[in-house]
């Protein structure tokens, strides 16, 4: 059974770019959230996405959004970067109904130059 | 509010030995569930254990064993036999179960595992 799927691994943007990062939850799990994690502000959570609706967001600005898809997949793209955007993005696959799981891949780390 | 307090930033252990990682929680929601995760340096958060809020007995998975402690709001992982490849970040996490919660998952600061040899 294949796990959590992130892609890319690694990407380096410019400071007012945007960026899209991509997720691919285990078969059969319809719940993907997102999570942002620095040295300074530990793991945070950004949204979560079920049956492609967004069912919980975080306090981040409105530059951070996401979607997904009929297949589950999720993407997150974060407009007009700023140096601080630079982290390790998670994100976290579970069945959806409040369970037992939560299992993450092995995140996209972003540097903003 | 901080929700989950890991109150050690950094240990030390002894290959071959246990260790305590502590977590203490505060919730006002009757059911949640408490997790804990490893990170290695290449960033993977990789799921060791789970506790719900109402099952009565202490988790266990191979090594891993979770101490339960519901009146004290407390979650301490116990590793056993520590090795090597432990080494790491170590994450505890509640899921509140209320219908607002969805699947969010609430993290503490982390503590930093060094196993000796």
């Amino acid at each position: 059974k294949a796990g959590v799927t992130q892609t890319p691994r690694y990407l380096i943007k410019t400071r007012g770019q945007q960026v899209t990062l991509s997720c691919s939850p285990i078969s059969g799990h319809r719940s993907v959230s997102w999570y942002q994690q620095t040295p300074g502000q530990g793991l945070q959570f950004l949204f979560e996405y079920f049956s492609e609706t967004q069912r919980n967001k975080g306090n981040f600005p409105g530059r951070f959004s996401g979607r997904q898809f009929s297949n589950s997949r999720s993407e997150m793209n974060v407009s007009t970067l700023e140096l601080g955007d630079s982290a390790l993005y998670l994100c976290a696959s579970s069945r959806g109904g409040g369970g037992t799981e939560a299992f993450f891949g092995q995140g996209t780390r972003l540097t903003v130059v | 509010a901080q929700k989950i307090t890991q109150t050690q930033p950094g240990m030390f252990v002894q290959e071959k030995e246990a260790v305590t990682l502590d977590c203490t929680y505060d919730t006002s929601d009757p059911s949640y569930g408490l997790f804990w995760y490893k990170q290695p340096s290449s960033g993977e958060m990789i799921f060791l254990i789970y506790q719900g809020s109402y099952d009565q007995q202490n988790a266990t998975e191979g090594r891993y064993s979770l101490n339960f402690q519901k009146a004290r709001k407390s979650a301490n992982l116990v590793i056993s036999a520590s090795q090597l490849g432990d080494s790491a970040m170590y994450f505890c996490a509640m899921r509140e179960m209320n219908n607002n919660a969805g699947n969010m998952l609430t993290f503490g600061g982390g503590t930093r595992l060094m196993v000796k040899p």
